[in-house]
């Protein structure tokens, strides 16, 4: 068990660039979710992936923001037209397929400063 | 948005005492945990417990849950410093295949 990896670890863009981030989850693990978190704040769902399929966004997910999962192994997230309050930490987590009582192993994020 | 709220926001301890975080949430729930997270770093799994489950212990970590109350209550016993960070709930709801986290306590144990 290699963990939850993700790059970048920092991300320092200028408002209007495009990002993309990486996340390799656990290898057995079929399902990928990504989160937000501000400071002070817990995390916040952003998007669901069990193998390569997408199965649910949240409305946070705004039509700048696109996730893909080719192959059901690793995931990206690209941000388009980057803005200030995209400055957050990206969390990437991974879980067996055990329904609604799968713990999450988190990765340890990427975080993105948009100046 | 949050689905839960912990409470208190932040609490500072001696090491060697323990420490009671709390968790409110407002939705139907087949299960409740309990996550670590160190400064910049990501989240931890620690306890998980189901929702027909009254209380659940792992090495001096206790979890109670009050369904009837929609409440949790996650304590540490006998506190070393190596416990300071924040600690989130997180509510898995019936027909979400996704966890929802609450606000998080800081924890902060003083050697």
């Amino acid at each position: 068990d290699t963990g939850v990896s993700q790059n970048p670890r920092h991300k320092i863009t200028k408002r209007g660039q495009n990002v993309t981030f990486r996340c390799d989850p656990i290898s057995e693990h079929n399902r990928l979710y990504w989160y937000r978190q501000t400071l002070g704040q817990g995390p916040e769902f952003l998007t669901y992936f069990q193998n390569e399929a997408q199965l649910e966004k949240s409305r946070l997910l705004s039509d700048r923001f696109s996730a893909e999962r080719p192959k059901g192994s690793f995931s990206t997230l690209e941000i388009q037209r980057t803005e200030q309050g995209d400055s957050a930490m990206y969390l990437c987590a991974s879980s067996l397929d055990k329904g609604p009582n799968s713990p999450l192993h988190f990765g340890n994020g990427t975080r993105l400063t948009v100046t | 948005s949050q689905q839960g709220e912990e409470d208190p926001q932040a609490l500072s301890i001696q090491e060697g005492e323990n420490a009671t975080m709390n968790c409110s949430y407002k939705t139907s729930i087949n299960n409740l945990q309990w996550y670590r997270q160190n400064s910049g770093r990501g989240l931890v799994h620690l306890i998980l417990i189901r929702s027909n489950e009254r209380e659940k212990h792992s090495g001096r970590l206790r979890v109670t849950l009050d369904t009837s109350k929609k409440s949790s209550s996650l304590l540490i016993t006998a506190s070393r410093a190596a416990d300071t960070a924040s600690y989130f709930c997180a509510t898995g709801q019936t027909g979400a295949n996704n966890l929802f986290f609450g606000t998080g306590t800081r924890l902060t144990v003083i050697p």
